[in-house]
This record gives structure tokens, C-alpha cells and sequence, in this order.
């Protein structure tokens, strides 16, 4: 069965530096993975995917995420982190190899504390 | 522009009611999916449907329901069985066929039992 941890529930940073939010994934074929944000009361906005093309994958307002199969990881990043990034981020794979049913499972997110 | 709507962005419920919430989509995806959100617990799906008149349990199905009568139209009702149904409910289409294509969410509906 697939599954997703992301590694830190909560993460702070302060305005204009690094943002790395960690995702580790468990599957048996090589997967589909997505982040997607969640600003409050909000739905869920695509930041990247990866599908087996290029392992580096670059995404919406700057992010970016890179796919290591040898350490099942697909941790998301951004080099300078703006207030407006504040938002709860979520690793997600998709079911199925074939992508049949297109069902998603979720991390159990991260919530982006981004400090003056 | 196409897209999908969730209605009401805030609902209420007293204890043993059923309520229907609404999804309606305009982008003439094949799929579509109702999930919950908990804090702390990401989102669980509910049930889903990859064409009209058929759908599928997901994992936490008991004491919900579910019609796909129309392609737009997936509505998801809450009924007094669900012991716990205060959360956050997202609805989310798709093309149909394989791979992760183009999964569009709605704004989403807080439910809340009183």
C-alpha cells in the first residue's frame, strides 16, 4: 500500500530564508507525488507534481521539490520564504501505478510559521 | 472559467439531521472525490466516482452517502449515523484515465454539529 509521512508538523522560519518541509513516501511501483497548499478556510492549490519525468521538479511561487528514489523522499523547498508562503502544505501520492481509480493519499501535513 | 463550487462555505447541523452538501463542477471531468479534513490528519476520502451513475467507497464511508446523477454534480449527504461529522469536507475532480492529472479542488464546506 502507498503511504506518505511528512516529517515535521509544524515548521517556522523567518522571512527571507530557507524553506525545507520534509516528505518521505512508501510504495511499491514508482509513484505520482504532489504538494499542495492550503491557506485557511481555503481548498487545496497544486504546487508541483512529479511523474516520473525529470527528478527535480519546479513548482508554483518558487518552490521546488526533488524526487530520490534510493531514500523514498520528496522534500519541498523554496530558498527565501515570503510571508505570504504561511499556509499548510501537504505531501500527497497517488494510489495506483496505473492511476485507475486516481484516488490521492494525503501526508498528514505541515504547517508553515513564516516570521517577520 | 471553469472550476468547481462548493456550497455552503458554512453549514450547521443539530444532532440526528441529515444535510447535503453540494459540489458542482463545470470543467467536465469524469471523476470526482469528497474528502474530510481533521486537524492534524491531512484529508481521508470519502467516497469517490470515475463516471455518472456508478461510485465507490473510500475509507471512511459509514454514515455518508453519495448520487452521481449528472457528470457536474456529486453531492455528498451527512447523515445522523456519522458519529462524528464536524470537519471540513473538500470536494475534487479529475479528467478520467490514468496518472496524476489535473486533480482540481473546491473551496470547501465546514460543517459543524450543534
Amino acid at each position: 500500500a502507498q503511504s506518505v509521512t511528512q516529517l515535521d508538523s509544524h515548521v517556522s522560519v523567518s522571512e527571507g530564508t530557507p524553506v525545507l518541509l520534509r516528505c518521505n513516501y512508501s510504495s511499491s511501483y514508482s509513484p505520482s507525488l504532489f504538494w499542495y497548499v492550503q491557506h485557511p478556510n481555503k481548498g487545496l492549490q497544486l504546487l508541483l507534481k512529479y511523474t516520473s519525468a525529470a527528478t527535480l521538479v519546479k513548482g508554483i511561487n518558487g518552490f521546488e521539490a526533488e524526487f530520490k528514489k534510493s531514500e523514498t523522499s520528496f522534500h519541498l523547498t523554496k530558498p527565501s520564504a515570503h510571508m505570504s508562503d504561511a499556509a499548510e502544505y501537504f505531501c500527497v501520492v497517488s494510489d495506483s501505478p496505473s492511476g485507475n481509480t486516481g484516488k490521492l493519499i494525503f501526508g498528514q501535513g505541515t504547517t508553515l510559521q513564516v516570521k517577520p | 472559467d471553469g472550476g468547481i463550487t462548493q456550497s455552503p462555505k458554512y453549514l450547521f447541523r443539530k444532532e440526528g439531521q441529515n444535510v447535503t452538501l453540494s459540489c458542482e463542477q463545470n470543467l467536465n471531468h469524469d471523476a470526482m472525490y469528497w474528502y474530510r479534513q481533521d486537524p492534524g490528519q491531512g484529508l481521508r476520502l470519502i467516497y469517490y466516482s470515475q463516471i455518472v451513475n456508478d461510485f465507490q467507497k473510500g475509507d471512511i464511508a459509514e454514515g455518508y452517502s453519495v448520487s452521481r446523477e449528472k457528470k457536474e454534480s456529486f453531492p455528498l449527504t451527512v447523515t445522523s449515523a456519522q458519529k462524528n461529522p464536524t470537519a471540513f469536507y473538500l470536494c475534487a475532480s479529475r479528467p478520467g484515465g490514468s496518472g496524476g492529472k489535473g486533480y482540481t479542488f473546491g473551496s470547501g464546506t465546514r460543517l459543524t454539529v450543534v
